[in-house]
């Protein structure tokens, strides 16, 4: 079965600091792995997605996310956070075998000016 | 494009009603599925079929049927609604493969049971 963790429902970060939002998994054969932002009152945007390759991925505003295979995670990070990046993060994964999409719990990320 | 549309933006229903959410995308994707969306719950997918003709259940399906006639359309059917379906329902599409995969989402539809 797969599944998705995402540890913290709540990260505060100052406008101008480094941000990062952790996200793990598990699945039974190789991962694609995946971003998603959701504003107040929008569906989800698509940010990155880790399908092969280079472990370092880069998205939509800024953002990269690190594949780490022997420690199963996948966690989001901006190098210069942006007040208008506060938002809900979700992580999510598919197992290549499989076809269903399955998300994370979750992280808010505020940012303070 | 219109991309994914649900309908209707938000629906009350009263223990026991039925109703139907209706998924349409215009991009030709063979993936669609279902997710619910609660207050430290995240996303949890609910249905989700991979063709026309082929559905199959996610992580919570109890209380929810679905078929999929089309390539476009994706209904999300409530038999006998329950005040835990309260939740705001999302339909989501895409293709699915190393180069084109990314989830599609539609703007949502609030539904309260009471």
């Amino acid at each position: 079965a797969q599944s998705v963790a995402q540890p913290e429902d709540q990260v505060n970060v100052a406008e101008g600091n480094p941000l990062t939002v952790k996200c793990t998994y598990s699945v039974s054969g190789n991962p694609y792995l995946f971003w998603y932002v959701q504003y107040p009152n929008r569906g989800l945007q698509f940010l990155l997605k880790y399908i092969t390759g280079d472990n370092l991925v880069k998205g939509s505003y800024g953002f990269e996310a690190e594949f780490n295979k022997s420690q199963t995670s996948f966690h989001l990070k901006k190098p210069s956070a942006l007040v208008s990046d506060s938002a809900l993060y979700f992580c999510a994964v598919r197992d290549r075998s499989a076809s269903k999409i399955i998300f994370g719990s979750g992280t808010r990320l505020s940012i303070r000016p | 494009n219109a991309g994914v549309t649900q309908t209707p933006k938000f629906q009350v229903l009263k223990t026991g009603q039925s109703m139907t959410l209706q998924c349409a995308q215009d991009m030709n994707h063979e993936y669609m599925s279902w997710y619910r969306q609660d207050p430290g719950m995240g996303l949890r997918l609910i249905h989700y079929s991979v063709g026309a003709g082929i559905t199959d259940q996610g992580e919570v399906p109890n209380g929810y049927n679905v078929s999929r006639s089309t390539t476009e359309d994706f209904p999300l059917r409530l038999l006998s609604a329950a005040p835990s379906q309260t939740s705001v329902y999302f339909c989501a599409s895409s293709l699915q493969g190393p180069t084109n995969e990314k989830l599609f989402f539609g703007s949502g539809t609030q539904l309260s049971v009471l």
